[in-house]
């Protein structure tokens, strides 16, 4: 079946830090590739989103690059700032099988200090 | 886009007691899904919720403890039935929209408390 694999949080980082969160993942088919954050008391928002090999996708300074070799989609950014903190979810999405529904890894909670 | 509207937001119930989540997408789609995120943990897939057929459940999922509603192609309800405090959660429900470049979008969540 499809499984994801964050790191683990909590990710304490200071201000203007470089960021990043490991996801790998497995899947049966040919995956798309997202990154969902859920900041402090609000929903689920899509970040950024990657469906073939080799794609990157990006928003708002970050990025992922969706590696098949490693099966890998890790999320970067150059500089965080405070109003980044919030949990940070990696998905995909087995659309080659008809599947749409979301697997989810764990979250990684990031936390941006002054 | 979409826009997903759930309600109520919150709730605090007691046990024993069955609680029905609404679910409203402003554009007409053809699956949706409803998840379950229980304190502190990721998002967990209950049901896959089509219009005009059964919901299809997840393992460890049933329809007598959920069952759901998809009456027409923008609304559907979760029931949450004979609750316990193990069912303190927050469910949100989700759809895709688009045809080429899709993205599924989620309503805001209800953070269900049994007591």
């Amino acid at each position: 079946g499809n499984s994801v694999t964050q790191m683990e949080g909590p990710v304490t980082l200071s201000e203007e830090a470089f960021l990043t969160i490991n996801c790998t993942y497995t899947a049966t088919g040919y995956p798309s590739l997202f990154w969902y954050v859920q900041y402090p008391g609000e929903g689920l928002q899509l970040l950024l989103k990657a469906t073939k090999a080799d794609d990157k996708g990006s928003n708002k300074g970050f990025e992922a690059t969706y590696r098949k070799e490693t099966t890998s989609f890790h999320l970067e950014k150059g500089s965080v700032q405070v109003s980044d903190s919030a949990v940070y979810f990696c998905a995909l999405s087995d659309q080659g099988t008809g599947r749409r529904a979301l697997t989810f890894g764990s979250g990684t909670r990031l936390q941006v200090q002054p | 886009s979409a826009v997903i509207s759930q309600k109520p937001s919150r709730d605090i119930c007691q046990r024993g007691t069955s609680l029905t989540i609404q679910c409203q997408v402003d554009s007409q789609v053809t699956m949706m899904f409803w998840y379950r995120q229980q304190p502190g943990q990721s998002l967990t897939l209950i049901a896959t919720a089509n219009q005009g057929s059964e919901a299809t459940y997840e393992s460890g999922f049933v329809i007598d403890k959920f069952p759901i509603s998809r009456p027409n192609l923008t609304f559907s309800t979760l029931t949450v039935s004979n609750m316990s405090p193990e069912d303190s959660s927050i469910y949100l429900c989700s759809a895709w929209t688009g045809v080429i470049n899709t993205e599924a979008f989620f309503g805001q969540g209800t953070r269900l408390t049994v007591v």
